[in-house]
């Protein structure tokens, strides 16, 4: 299994406080992402991070922000949780090398489930 | 813009039959594709890959036919078995960003 450690796995916060998600790996991937999975719209991508501190926006990115200061590290924060946060939230990591032709892998977390009431 | 579509929300096969599911995509910037994987209560799991430069890649029971002309993939399963029943996404990569987009996935039943 490659390494990739989300952390805490469950959550359950009120409407309005802060939350920081974290994503850990050990496999010095340079991308790492943040994604949500809710019902009926599959695996939407909320941040992106290409490097140490460079970030972009992914579909959703409305309401989070993410910082990644170190290769194994990348966070997703919600500033102000609302009740329409509450979803399932995935970290991916991904490396693409030439061996001869183009190979990218990727892969995720296990999750973390937040519920915000 | 949904860049990745999986039109079919639901599949179901018999045990032994092949499994075909779809994939279209609109951004003709991906140069690669991926299919994943997920069980209830699971991270997604990497299942096949294709490069933009191929049209068909195979790893045992699965393989991933890609149509560049028509920016359509299909994840095709020979033989289909009960263990098969998951959510599959299918997944591009758009070059130079490295920004990896999804499908909204297609629930696959394998009755015994």
């Amino acid at each position: 299994d490659a390494g990739i450690t989300q952390s805490p796995r469950h959550k359950v916060t009120e409407t309005g406080t802060p939350v920081t998600l974290r994503c850990h790996q050990t496999e010095n991937h340079r991308y790492m992402y943040w994604y949500r999975q809710d019902p009926g719209h599959g695996l939407r991508l909320i941040h992106y991070s290409y490097g140490v501190k460079d970030t972009d926006k992914g579909e959703v990115s409305d309401g989070y922000s993410v910082s990644r200061s170190k290769t194994e590290d990348f966070l997703l924060t919600l500033e102000s949780a609302t009740s329409s946060q509450t979803s399932v939230y995935f970290c991916a990591i991904s490396e693409s090398r030439w061996t001869g032709i183009l190979n990218t892998e990727a892969f995720f977390g296990q999750g973390t489930r937040l519920t915000v009431v | 813009d949904q860049q990745v579509k999986q039109n079919s929300p639901s599949l179901s096969v018999q045990e032994g039959r092949i499994s075909i599911l779809n994939c279209d995509y609109t951004n003709s910037m991906f140069d690669y594709f991926l299919w994943y994987k997920k069980y209830p209560a699971e991270g997604p799991t990497f299942l096949i890959s294709i490069s933009s430069i191929k049209d068909k890649n195979e790893d045992g029971r699965f393989t991933v036919f890609l149509n560049k002309s028509a920016k359509h993939l299909s994840l095709h399963i020979v033989p289909s078995q009960p263990g098969d029943s998951a959510v599959y996404f299918c997944a591009g990569i758009q070059g130079g960003s490295e920004k990896l987009v999804f499908g909204k996935g297609t629930k696959l039943t394998v009755n015994p």
